[in-house]
């Protein structure tokens, strides 16, 4: 069975652009969370969607959004591209709900770069 | 506000030794959720234990191991007989009843050498 797959793998992209990733679940998996991921850093939460609805957001401005579709796949947005935006953006995966202490299963991630 | 302090930034061992890796950390919540999860150089983390905070039995599986101890907020991980594939980024990461919203440690990198 295919793991988390995120698109694209590598993306550079300007500052004030704006730009969408993409990741699809483990199929099964209703849960989706979005982390980023600082070089040198552990990853820091930005979203989390259960059964297409938003369950969580992050410390992160309003520049960031994200929605889940009705086959579970998620995007992530981000408009105004800003030099620290550059990062991985990790996409991880659940079986369960958020609730039930669901361990997360994540995609090998989407490294941007803003210059 | 949730915490996870991984104390050590770099760890660097010689192939067969035991490394122990250590994780504090801070909640208000009274039922929680900790992980270990591994970065292989590839960036995908690999998830590797996982513990509520209502269990504090320790277990081994494999050549891992683990110590949670609520007293001390403190949930370390041990590797016996270490090997070069174990060279990674290790975190741990503390999640509330909302375990979607982990709160990841900043990692530990592990260098196995031969």
């Amino acid at each position: 069975d295919a793991g988390v797959t995120q698109s694209p793998t590598h993306l550079i992209k300007t500052r004030g652009q704006h730009v969408t990733l993409r990741c699809s679940p483990i199929s099964g998996h209703k849960s989706v969370s979005w982390y980023q991921q600082v070089l040198g850093q552990g990853p820091q939460f930005i979203f989390q969607y259960y059964e297409k609805e938003e369950r969580g957001r992050g410390n992160f401005p309003d520049r960031f959004s994200a929605r889940q579709f009705p086959n579970y796949s998620s995007e992530l947005n981000v408009n105004a591209l800003l030099l620290g935006d550059s990062a991985l953006y990790l996409c991880a995966s659940s079986f369960t709900s958020p609730e039930q202490g669901a361990k997360l299963f994540f995609g090998s991630g989407t490294q941007l770069s803003v210059l | 506000a949730q915490k996870v302090t991984q104390a050590q930034t770099e760890i660097s061992v010689v192939e067969k030794e035991d490394v122990t890796l250590d994780c504090v950390y801070e909640t208000r919540d009274t039922t929680y959720y900790l992980f270990w999860y591994k970065q292989p150089p590839s960036g995908e983390l690999v998830f590797l234990i996982r513990r509520n905070s209502f269990d504090e039995q320790n277990e081994i599986s494999g050549r891992y191991s683990w110590n949670f101890q609520k007293s001390t907020s403190s949930f370390n991980f041990t590797i016996t007989a270490s090997q070069v594939v174990d060279s990674a980024v290790y975190f741990c990461a503390l999640g509330n009843t909302n375990a979607g919203k982990s709160t990841f440690g900043d990692g530990t990198t592990l260098t196995v050498k031969p």
